[in-house]
This record gives structure tokens, C-alpha cells and sequence, in this order.
């Protein structure tokens, strides 16, 4: 595509429920980035892929959060048994390499209730 | 371990002046990049530049400048003239070549532009 499309843009949902968030990368590039904004953390990294691969994961907070890559292009974050300090904006973004410049989708704004 | 400081959390600056956004990073590695982002009211972090730790040449696109100095582990961005569409908050961020391409990020400072 012509940029990085995150979905759904919102996102509310009862604490304890699983949540998956999806991310469409710019066509062609390899690269793939998981980031979380929150007021009191500010831009924190999550995990990564090349290709289908997630060398470094060191990011997750924890083992509820997890994420794939298949087919080298959509990726999705899934959140098992969502709680209150899961709510932030998750931002994806995608480079064509690694340590060349990452372009950013709109986020995905959770609110766990 | 690498870390990315910005100091100023807010700048209030009237339209046509200009503003220094200051950038310090720390790193051990000497193969790095470093990345300034703007982030409007809507939301999306927008890519303005990537720079290579063997580059020190400054740059200059319009009205944005950039001043890399490796003595001061700074790279500082400028906005000449600056604009009330410039009202945003901008990051500076850090990735070093081992490591995969993640941002390490400052905290932001946001730039508010009146006129």
C-alpha cells in the first residue's frame, strides 16, 4: 500500500479480554516495528521482524503480549487478558531494511475499560 | 545501553521566529543512526530525516536544518521562520547498526507556534 495502515484506529475493550491489532506494512519492505506511546512511558519499543522472523522481542512487557508475521507483510499484536495499563497508542511502522528510515501507521488508540 | 535526551518539554515560540530543538544521545557503539520525527495533532509520527554517525555534515531542506556534532553527541534541529503548521511534537531518535533498526526515543518537545 501506499503507507502503513493500522487497524482499528480505536480500540475499547473489557479488562481481561484478548485483543488483536493489525498492521499493513508499505508493499516491499522487510522491516517491521511494534512501538507503544503512553503519557508516562513515551515511545517504547516492542518487537520487531525481518521477514517473517522476530529477532528481538526484548521489548513485550510481558508474555501476554505476542506477535506474528506471515507472508512478510501483515502483522498482527495480540494482547491476552487485557488490563488498564495495556490502554496507550501502539504504533507499527516498516522500512525497506533495517537501520534505513521507518515510516509510521496512525496507531492503534486501546482503552481497556 | 543508548539513551536519547531532549531537554526542552515545551517551546512556545511566535510565528516567524526561529527555534532550536536540542538533541543529546549516548551510545558506545560507532556505527550508529539518529532521526528527527515530527508527530502532528493527528497523530502520525512523520519521517524528517536520517543521519549516519559518519556524516557530520549539516543539512538544510527549506526551512529545516540539521547540526550533527559528534563532539557533543548533539544533533540539533533548527525551523527558520518558523510556521503555525510547524506546531507539533518532535522526536529525536537513535538506532545503532547491531541492533536491527529500533528507535530508541527522547521524550519529545513540543512545539507550539503562535500567531
Amino acid at each position: 500500500g501506499a503507507g502503513v495502515s493500522q487497524s482499528p484506529s480505536n480500540k475499547v475493550t473489557e479488562k481481561g479480554k484478548d485483543v488483536e491489532l493489525r498492521c499493513d506494512p508499505i508493499s516491499g519492505h522487510t522491516a517491521l516495528y511494534w512501538y507503544r506511546q503512553s503519557l508516562g512511558q513515551g515511545l517504547e519499543f516492542l518487537i520487531y521482524f525481518q521477514g517473517n522472523s522476530a529477532p528481538d522481542k526484548s521489548g513485550l512487557p510481558s508474555d501476554r503480549f505476542s506477535a506474528e508475521r506471515t507472508g512478510g507483510s501483515v502483522s498482527t499484536l495480540t494482547i491476552q487478558r487485557t488490563q488498564q495499563e495495556d490502554s496507550a497508542v501502539y504504533l507499527c511502522a516498516s522500512s525497506l531494511r533495517i537501520n534505513t528510515e521507518a515510516f509510521f501507521g496512525q496507531g492503534t488508540r486501546l482503552t481497556v475499560v | 545501553a543508548q539513551k536519547v535526551t531532549q531537554a526542552q518539554t515545551e517551546i512556545s515560540v511566535v510565528e516567524k521566529e526561529d527555534v532550536t530543538l536540542d538533541c543529546v544521545y549516548e551510545t558506545r557503539d560507532t556505527t550508529y543512526y539518529l532521526f528527527w520525527y515530527k508527530q502532528p495533532p493527528s497523530g502520525e509520527l512523520v519521517f524528517l530525516i536520517r543521519r549516519n554517525s559518519f556524516d557530520e555534515q549539516n543539512e538544510i531542506s527549506g526551512r529545516y536544518s540539521w547540526n550533527f556534532q559528534k563532539s557533543t553527541s548533539s544533533f540539533n534541529f533548527t525551523i527558520t521562520a518558523s510556521q503555525v503548521v510547524d506546531s507539533a511534537v518532535y522526536f529525536c531518535a537513535l538506532t545503532v547498526y547491531n541492533q536491527g533498526g529500533k528507535l530508541i526515543f527522547g521524550q519529545g518537545t513540543e512545539l507550539s507556534v503562535k500567531p
